[in-house]
């Protein structure tokens, strides 16, 4: 039973467009958000996160987008580089208790950035 | 200066076979933690230790035994490896068990069993 659902395996944008990225959730009750990003034969390595009593925050070129109602976050890359080529999770600490320790991850999302 | 590192990056062995990976963290961090990447690329909790306690043991089968001498270190070790146990399994760390934390990942053991 998935709680954190990352739909879309993949991802192709344009070097220089927005890339967006989405991530639906099951439980009204989880209320912290981070997206991590990973490249092949390395580990994830945090990038962004979000708590819910925020509906967007902004790092650089990379924003989180929080929608409650919708149980829905989206990661907006602007304007995608190259190196932004990677997949990117979608992870949340437990709804119930539990923090770190416990996080869910998504399936992941494979971002191919073109030149 | 690596903050979390594990060896092997590789290990390819033969079922029935007993092996070790290591993690050691360089970040100060309270809690340890190993993850498992199957071939459907969930990457699902096994273990987390909080000051060499062990606070988290998501049902793994007790072939998987991790064992923390201290704080910076959490090692893995797996008696009578099965072919389904081939799969990236990734050592991570975090300050604490809080929920707005991150955490902070090895880059990743790929164990194939054959």
């Amino acid at each position: 039973d998935q709680q954190v659902k990352q739909n879309s395996p993949s991802l192709s944008v344009q070097e220089g467009r927005i890339s967006i990225l989405n991530c639906d959730y099951t439980n009204s009750m989880f209320d912290y958000f981070l997206w991590y990003k990973k490249y092949p034969a390395e580990g994830p390595t945090f990038l962004i996160s979000i708590s819910s009593i925020k509906d967007k925050n902004e790092d650089g070129r990379f924003t989180v987008f929080l929608n409650k109602s919708a149980k829905h976050l989206s990661l907006h890359i602007v304007p995608s580089q190259p190196g932004d080529s990677a997949v990117y999770f979608c992870a949340a600490p437990p709804p119930t208790q539990g923090g770190s320790e416990k996080l869910v991850f998504g399936k992941g999302t494979k971002l191919t950035v073109n030149p | 200066d690596t903050a979390v590192s594990q060896t092997p990056k590789y290990l390819v062995t033969q079922m029935g076979n007993d092996k070790s990976i290591k993690c050691e963290q360089n970040l100060g961090h309270d809690t340890m933690y190993w993850y498992k990447q199957d071939s459907k690329k969930f990457l699902k909790i096994m273990f987390s230790y909080n000051n060499k306690e062990l606070i988290i043991n998501e049902t793994v089968p007790n072939r998987f035994s991790p064992k923390s001498p201290d704080k910076a270190h959490l090692n893995l070790h797996i008696n009578s490896l099965e072919l389904g146990d081939s799969a990236v399994y990734f050592c991570a760390s975090s300050p604490h068990t809080g929920r707005y934390t991150e955490a902070f990942f090895g880059q990743g053991t790929r164990l194939t069993v054959v």
